[in-house]
């Protein structure tokens, strides 16, 4: 099984400023015929399900701010939020999707206000 | 709008089973796989297995083959997770999650939509 793996486990970070959250996978979820990353991340804010941020690595979801980007490719991914809002204190989860239909997930970053 | 509710929450002995619903609204239920993701309280999110609601496959978890069975009723447009033999280490909220096909990797799936989730609390 491909094993995700997230760092730092939390953070904080001051309104406004950025958060950078990062992931590794233990195999590589690029897949070479279409060079395509599968690799999504989501966003949990307490008492709430998971919410899709990010797929493919890279592309937003419909109706996601622009200040949460992803980037990375084979097994080394990042989560940015360029400038941290109120409502973005959450635990975000990376996630494979390449070893279907297994999904894995990392453990979990979470982000507060400093 | 896309929608999954799922049925309230359950408090089971151990040894016992539970059966969780999933209801679908906003979009065919059959063109649509149905994953089950559980997260114990304050820990991560750990996948149990997936359905399609149109051919009735399954595939699971190896953690949780011979005690999860995920079945559908298309009528109702209601997908059902039932976990056997409960222990208090499967205390935990229960969710579904629709799953789209994606390009590439044949029957590769991404999580979309997800229900509220189900509390399910084993306890003697």
């Amino acid at each position: 099984d491909i094993v995700m793996t997230q760092s730092p486990d939390s953070l904080a970070v001051s309104l406004g400023e950025r958060a950078t959250i990062n992931c590794k996978s233990s195999q590589s979820v690029l897949y070479s015929s279409n060079n395509k990353n599968y690799l999504a991340w989501y966003q949990q804010k307490p008492g709430q399900p998971p919410k899709l941020l990010i797929y493919w690595a890279s592309t937003r979801e419909s109706g996601v701010p622009d200040r949460f980007s992803g980037s990375g490719s084979g097994t080394d991914f990042t989560l940015t939020i360029s400038s941290l809002q109120a409502e973005d204190v959450a635990v975000y989860y990376c996630q494979q999707y390449y070893s279907t239909p297994l999904f894995t997930f990392g453990p979990g970053t979470k982000v507060d206000i400093k | 709008q896309v929608q999954l509710v799922q049925s309230g929450a359950e408090v089971k002995k151990p040894g016992a089973s539970v059966k969780v619903s999933c209801k679908a609204s906003g979009y065919t239920f059959t063109s649509y796989d149905i994953n089950w993701v559980r997260q114990a309280t304050g820990q991560g999110l750990e996948w149990m297995g997936w359905m399609n609601p149109n051919s009735g496959n399954t595939g699971y978890a190896q953690k949780f083959q011979g005690r999860v069975t995920m079945t559908r009723n298309t009528s109702i447009s209601t997908a059902y997770m039932e976990l056997s033999s409960l222990r208090s280490e499967d205390t935990a909220v229960y969710y579904c999650a629709r799953g789209v096909r994606v390009s590439g990797i044949v029957g590769a799936t991404l999580a979309d939509y997800w229900g509220q989730g189900t509390l399910v609390t084993v306890s003697s």
